[in-house]
């Protein structure tokens, strides 16, 4: 099955810097890579995701590339504020017969200094 | 557009018991997952149902199982509890999963399950 990693698990920066969160995926078939945001005490928030037939899409301050070739997938994150901390995971799927279920990371504690 | 809803949001059990967990999907929607997240194993797909049919199913023991209603709710179930099924469990819901096109998923906020 489909082995995600994600790097780092924890990172620290001040407001007002960029945040960057890596994950490679094993399974080429996958086609579909979301980013969620989960704050203390609440489910995952998707804050934007990509399918494999795009390189790179933003969405204001955060965007998120896509490297097919590698395997490897990022999170930017421009201008960071406080409010932007919290847990973020990426997650890999493949739309096999109805077979689309996620494959998450181990998630990356986002920490904003202010 | 009313999210997804969980029911309850809190939970104890002791061993041996059983649970039934609920969730309410996204009008429209026509698919629910459940996911379990741990600390140690992460988030963990359980299953999937779409049309009242489990389609899609992870590597979880027979003890959780799960339906879907015809207005889309579903429940999950998990008999003869252990200790080490305390967790949150996510519902995720999505418009269509009719095969060779990922729709996104949109989670609801948990149910967090202690068994003691």
């Amino acid at each position: 099955g489909e082995n995600v990693e994600q790097h780092p698990s924890t990172l620290s920066v001040q407001e007002g810097d960029s945040a960057v969160i890596k994950c490679t995926y094993s399974d080429s078939a996958s086609n579909y890579f979301p980013w969620y945001k989960q704050e203390l005490g609440k489910g995952p928030q998707l804050i934007i995701d990509i399918r494999s037939n795009v390189g790179e899409k933003k969405d204001q301050r955060i965007a998120v590339t896509l490297n097919k070739t590698a395997k490897h997938f990022s999170l930017h994150i421009t201008e960071t504020q406080p409010e932007d901390s919290a847990v973020y995971f990426c997650a890999a799927s493949r739309a096999a017969g109805g077979a689309n279920n996620l494959f998450f990371g181990t998630g990356t504690r986002l920490t904003v200094i202010p | 557009k009313a999210g997804v809803t969980q029911t309850p949001r809190y939970l104890i059990k002791t061993r041996g018991q059983q649970v039934t967990l609920s969730c309410s999907p996204i009008s429209g929607h026509r698919s629910v997952s459940w996911y379990q997240q741990t600390p140690g194993q992460g988030l963990q797909f359980l299953f999937e149902y779409f049309s009242e049919t489990q389609r899609n199913k992870g590597n979880f023991p027979g003890r959780f199982s799960g339906r879907q209603f015809s207005n889309s709710r579903s429940e999950m179930n998990v008999s003869t509890l252990e200790l080490g099924d305390s967790a949150l469990y996510l519902c995720a819901s999505s418009v269509d999963t009719s095969g060779g096109y990922t729709d996104t998923q949109y989670f609801g906020p948990g149910t967090r399950l202690t068994v003691l």
